[in-house]
């Protein structure tokens, strides 16, 4: 079946830690997308990339970073700079067929990551 | 900047009871609406769509929603829920002109639904 794969399910940081969550999708989507979901406050984009080797800041882009080397895979690195990094984390694709917006955003499980 | 609002924070239903959940959105272009659901311990998947042609959409599990343009909204409704509706429901808007990047949650309304 084909779909999204975030790995860990769950993952613990220490202060001062990076840390990097794997997402990799089967789907052969062009667009990848990096989310944050916190309590209350819905889902919030960090970074996305429409094609391999480029990507772009969402509305909460501090602290994080991403890659996109490969069609499948698109990691995001929560690094020391992110000072709130507690929350679970997202990651979806698209077909992304340029102006056709139309077309669904499929999601992976999510990672819950949570700080020592 | 399109915003989303979901004016219900949690409801809470008995089974069989008709469900509406609100869906506001700020944007006076075109726009491509969603509601996704993600039920406990799963991922988020989508409900039904709209972005062109008849203004009510059906969904699945007996979902449909209704585009009304003059109010900015796109409601969520069933007319019985049943204990497995239980979840979270996410309304989403995009535009045309700014492609799928652009996709803009609302915060969420937690659903849960009695016995």
């Amino acid at each position: 079946d084909g779909g999204i794969t975030q790995s860990p399910k769950y993952l613990f940081r220490k202060e001062g830690q990076n840390v990097t969550l794997s997402c990799e999708q089967n789907l052969n989507h062009d667009a990848m997308y990096w989310y944050r979901q916190d309590p209350g406050q819905g889902l919030r984009l960090i970074y996305y990339s429409q094609i391999v080797n480029d990507f772009q800041k969402g509305d909460i882009a501090e602290g994080y970073s991403v890659s996109r080397e490969k069609k499948e895979s698109f990691p995001l690195t929560v690094t020391s700079a992110q000072k709130n990094p507690t929350a679970f984390y997202l990651c979806a694709s698209s077909i992304d067929l340029g102006s056709n917006s139309n077309q669904p955003q499929h999601f992976g499980d999510g990672t819950r990551l949570s700080i020592l | 900047a399109q915003s989303v609002s979901q004016h219900n924070h949690h409801v809470i239903l008995s089974e069989a009871a008709s469900l509406e959940l609100g869906c506001n959105y700020s944007y006076g272009g075109t726009v491509n609406l969603f509601w996704y659901v993600q039920y406990p311990g799963q991922h988020l998947q989508l409900l039904l769509k709209y972005f062109s042609g008849d203004p009510l959409v059906k969904g699945i599990k007996g979902f449909e929603a209704e585009f009304i343009k003059s109010k900015f909204s796109f409601n969520l409704r069933k007319p019985s829920v049943q204990w497995s509706d239980t979840a979270e429901y996410f309304c989403a808007v995009n535009t045309p002109n700014f492609g799928n990047e652009k996709l803009t949650f609302g915060t969420g309304t937690r659903l849960t639904i009695i016995p």
